[in-house]
């Protein structure tokens, strides 16, 4: 399994401002993976960090709301832009481990917790 | 992606068995299904997953109707750990990797 450690764990911001959450695992993998889980609800998936290419996103996020950075196959990071009390959810980086078929599981980091005031 | 329904929360005691039922009637048949779990503050974790035949490991087992279109995780003497968020998912095989969550069932353990 990977170890996957996320910072900053939690932060508190003003709107309008940035912040940029970064996700390190100890591995190199193929996939890596960010989600979005709001107050009280599931998991969604925001989009998947492609290595030395654009990251792909998913039907309702934009690349110039979330963008995304993977310069390498351990690491990745999530900008969150010009913040809005809406944006106050738990990040979550997850990644898929190199060279064991599609059918292996994911690993999760325990999120970035932001608060937008 | 096909969806899977689960109970939104369930009850049990501790050191008890505990069925967590998943159906999923529009499953293909290169979809595997897999089973995560939240516990509280922390992200997913994995648990399980099996194509068609039933599978054990440390966690749980998986016992996979023989349609297909149900499943159940089977935690063998719940502990109170094991009180989280229980996650059914349909994931294909050869496919985008991506995991699409449902709402879940909320497992709650009584002392």
């Amino acid at each position: 399994s990977a170890v996957i450690s996320q910072k900053p764990s939690r932060d508190i911001c003003q709107r309008g401002t940035s912040l940029t959450i970064q996700c390190q695992v100890d591995s190199q993998v193929t996939m890596m993976f960010w989600y979005r889980q709001q107050p009280g609800q599931s998991l969604t998936l925001i989009a998947t960090a492609n290595q030395g290419s654009e990251a792909t996103y998913e039907s309702g996020f934009v690349i110039d709301k979330f963008p995304i950075s993977r310069p390498n196959l351990t690491f990745s990071t999530l900008t969150v832009s010009n913040m809005s009390p809406e944006d106050s959810s738990i990040y979550l980086c997850s990644v898929s481990i190199t060279g064991q078929g599609y059918d292996q599981p994911q690993h999760f980091g325990d999120g970035t917790r932001l608060s937008i005031l | 992606d096909a969806k899977t329904t689960q109970p939104n929360s369930m009850e049990s005691n501790e050191e008890e068995p505990v069925h967590l039922p998943c159906n999923h009637s529009t499953i293909s048949g290169t979809d595997y299904i897999h089973w995560y779990r939240q516990l509280p503050s922390q992200g997913p974790e994995y648990v399980i997953h099996g194509l068609t035949s039933n599978v054990n490991n440390r966690m749980a087992s998986l016992a996979i109707a023989e349609d297909r279109k149900s499943s159940t995780l089977i935690l063998h003497r719940a502990t109170l750990r094991d009180a989280a968020v229980y996650y059914c998912i349909l994931k294909r095989s050869g496919g985008a990797q991506k995991l699409v969550f449902g709402q879940g069932t909320r497992l709650t353990i009584n002392p």
